[in-house]
């Protein structure tokens, strides 16, 4: 199918250290989206990466799609406790209805 | 700017009852809608799509239903609820493909 898959499904962190989730495709891409989702919130919009090998950051995030546009990750350095949360990757299926569909995500734990 | 309504915030149904989940817009017109169910600690599965009024697309065979009845509202509806249609309940649309979420509903069944 169209799914996206993420690894790991969970992550315990120590404050300061770094992790990277992966989320990966067996099809091609045509973008691929980051979001976030807090304890007891809804999902919000972190990036969209379209380019093959694209990087982008936003200050302790770097979010990176693949050279052939079926994996990206998403690393974070020097973890912090607002860092916790559950981090989504979406890809949009290429039929003709172009829905948006989520991996299961990447449960983030930070211990202090 | 645009906006999502979503309601109620929380919401407990003893089983057999009806569901109704409402869901507006406002700020744009003609979004692409969508229904989301998420259970405790997993990820959202996409329920019912719709890109226009009476335009919907059923994504798991299940014991809801969706509707479209104007262009920026999207209503989730069951006849008689199950015990395992518990969980939260998110709507959403989407512009440039990035999705903007609603509070979302906790619906616990009982």
């Amino acid at each position: 199918g169209q799914q996206v898959m993420q690894i790991p499904q969970y992550q315990h962190v120590q404050e300061g250290e770094d992790f990277t989730t992966y989320c990966n495709s067996s099809t091609t891409l045509s973008n691929i989206q980051w979001y976030k989702q807090r304890p007891g919130g809804h999902p919000v919009f972190l990036i969209q990466l379209v380019k093959s090998g694209e990087v982008k950051k936003q200050k302790r995030l770097t979010f990176q799609f693949g050279e052939a546009k079926k994996n990206s990750s998403l690393h974070i350095t020097a973890t912090q406790t607002t860092d916790v949360g559950t981090y989504f990757c979406a890809r949009e299926t290429t039929d003709s209805w172009g829905k948006l569909q989520f991996g299961a995500g990447t449960q983030v734990v930070v211990t202090p | 700017s645009q906006t999502i309504h979503q309601w109620p915030a929380t919401l407990v149904q003893p089983v057999g009852s009806p569901l109704s989940l409402e869901c507006t817009v406002e700020g744009t017109s003609n979004p692409n809608l969508y229904w989301y169910r998420q259970a405790a600690g997993r990820g959202l599965q996409l329920l019912f799509y719709s890109v226009g009024i009476g335009q919907i697309s059923s994504e798991v065979p299940q014991n809801l239903s969706a509707s479209r009845p104007q262009d920026r509202q999207f209503i989730l509806s069951s006849k008689k609820l199950l015990l395992s249609d518990s969980g939260f309940y998110l709507c959403a649309w989407t512009m440039n493909t990035e999705a903007f979420f609603g509070q979302g509903t906790r619906l616990t069944v009982v």
